[in-house]
């Protein structure tokens, strides 16, 4: 089944304890991306890929890390969280980042809680 | 700069009435428009697109989408609700700068009550 997987779901930790959340995908989609989600702003975008080992900032990347090590997987890292970061995070992938009519599919979601 | 809006944050309609979600868009050139259907505890499904083409888009779950370029907008549709289309639901454009990026910029979310 096509399909993008993050993990954990769900995570609470506390300020400045480092974390990851990865996210993988099996369509072999060159684009990756990852968003935030907030009540009252919806979806916001924090880094993307365009392809292996190429990243970029997008709307909201103070104090997120990402890397692109291999065309499945695009991990987000929180080096040192802080409650500003409670959010839900989304990843997404498509086909390209080329490719304006291009579907982007979205995993289930990270719930997270920094204390 | 390109924005969608969504300007009711929670629309309410009894089962088997027509629903209408309603999204307004700003962009320069060509809109691509997503919807995108988030249930609870569950992440987003994509629900329809816009290209280009006929303004009535059908998707999934028997929603549909009418694309208006007068008015800027692409309202989400469906001709009777059922209580499980209960959700939130997001429109989206494609966001185009020099062709480099694929960034999707969501409006505010609507969430959708159908009532039994």
């Amino acid at each position: 089944e096509a399909q993008v997987t993050q993990n954990p779901r769900y995570l609470i930790t506390v300020t400045g304890k480092k974390l990851t959340v990865t996210c993988s995908q099996n369509m072999n989609h060159e684009y990756m991306s990852w968003y935030r989600q907030d009540p009252g702003l919806g979806l916001r975008q924090i880094y993307y890929s365009m392809n292996v080992e190429v990243t970029d900032k997008g709307d909201v990347p103070e104090g997120y890390k990402v890397s692109r090590k291999e065309k499945r997987n695009f991990p987000l890292i929180l080096e040192s969280p802080s409650p500003n970061q409670t959010s839900l995070y989304f990843c997404a992938s498509s086909s390209s980042g080329h490719q304006p009519t291009d579907t982007q599919y979205f995993g289930p979601g990270t719930r997270l809680t920094v204390l | 700069a390109q924005s969608v809006a969504q300007p009711e944050d929670q629309v309410n309609v009894a089962e088997g009435n027509p629903l209408t979600v309603k999204c307004t868009y700003s962009v320069s050139g060509n809109p691509y428009l997503f919807w995108y259907v988030q249930y609870p505890n569950r992440g987003l499904q994509f629900l329809l697109k816009y290209i280009t083409g006929d303004n009535l888009v059908k998707g999934s779950y028997g929603f549909e989408a009418e694309f208006n370029k007068s008015q800027t907008s692409f309202h989400l549709k469906k001709p009777s609700a059922l209580v499980s289309d209960s959700a939130l639901y997001f429109c989206a454009v494609r966001a185009l700068y020099g062709g480099a990026t694929n960034k999707l910029i969501f409006g505010t979310g609507t969430l959708l009550a159908v009532q039994p």
